[in-house]
């Protein structure tokens, strides 16, 4: 097992674009999570899935985000309408059951001009 | 609103200078309390878990003890290899699938 990959590592947007960001997760994990990291600070949490069902939603999550797991394997996180404030490193991470012990991907990194 | 704050920020020490990092919580009926490791343009690593005061966890030069509101992973003889940002996390009281992290403790090592 490779462990969490995510696609794209990097990507430079205008304000206004649309993003997507891909999140491939352990295969035998049943939960997924979307957390966002800005320099300096520690992950903050988005969302997750448990199998291809959102349980839970971040009010940081605004409308512009969406997120979907379909088939409870590889997730999408999609944002609409970008704004500068979106630029962050949003990281994917996969587990068994479990909320703490989590397997974290290496990232995508968004910038917005 | 849960709170985990970690001290010091940065933290720089020579090789072979042990050292504690700091978490403080304010979650009431902890359910966990979990410390990672990131390195540069990585995602975090997960390192240990502790579920109750007095518990301790260990791994190569790293041990972990918890309190009733605070952690503390002790680094012992570190090398420039342990240079990486620490961070801790607690699950949210409201809802224990989110983790709350603090801001994370960058430390150095200088050889």
């Amino acid at each position: 097992d490779t462990g969490v990959s995510q696609d794209p590592r990097h990507k430079i947007t205008k304000r206004g674009q649309n993003v997507t960001f891909r999140c491939d997760p352990i295969s035998e994990h049943n939960r997924l999570y979307w957390y966002r990291q800005t320099l300096g600070q520690g992950p903050e949490f988005l969302t997750y899935f448990q199998n291809e069902a959102q349980l839970e939603k971040s009010r940081l999550l605004s409308d512009r985000f969406s997120a979907e797991r379909p088939k409870g394997s590889f997730s999408t996180l999609e944002i609409q309408r970008t704004e500068q404030g979106d630029s962050a490193m949003y990281l994917c991470a996969s587990s068994w059951n479990r909320a703490g012990e989590l397997f974290f991907g290496e990232g995508s990194r968004l910038t917005v001009l | 609103e849960d709170q985990v704050t970690q001290s010091p920020e940065a933290l720089r020490l020579q090789e072979g200078e042990s050292s504690s990092l700091n978490c403080s919580y304010t979650v009431s009926g902890l359910r966990g309390l979990f410390w990672y490791r990131q390195d540069p343009g990585k995602g975090p690593e997960f390192l240990f878990t502790l579920y109750s005061a007095g518990e301790e966890k260990e791994k190569e030069r790293l041990k972990a003890t918890l309190t009733k509101k605070e952690s503390f992973l002790h680094i012992t003889a570190p090398k420039p290899e342990d240079s990486a940002t620490y961070l801790c996390a607690v699950p949210g009281e409201t809802s224990g699938s989110r983790l709350t992290f603090g801001e994370g403790t960058q430390l150095t090592v200088n050889p």
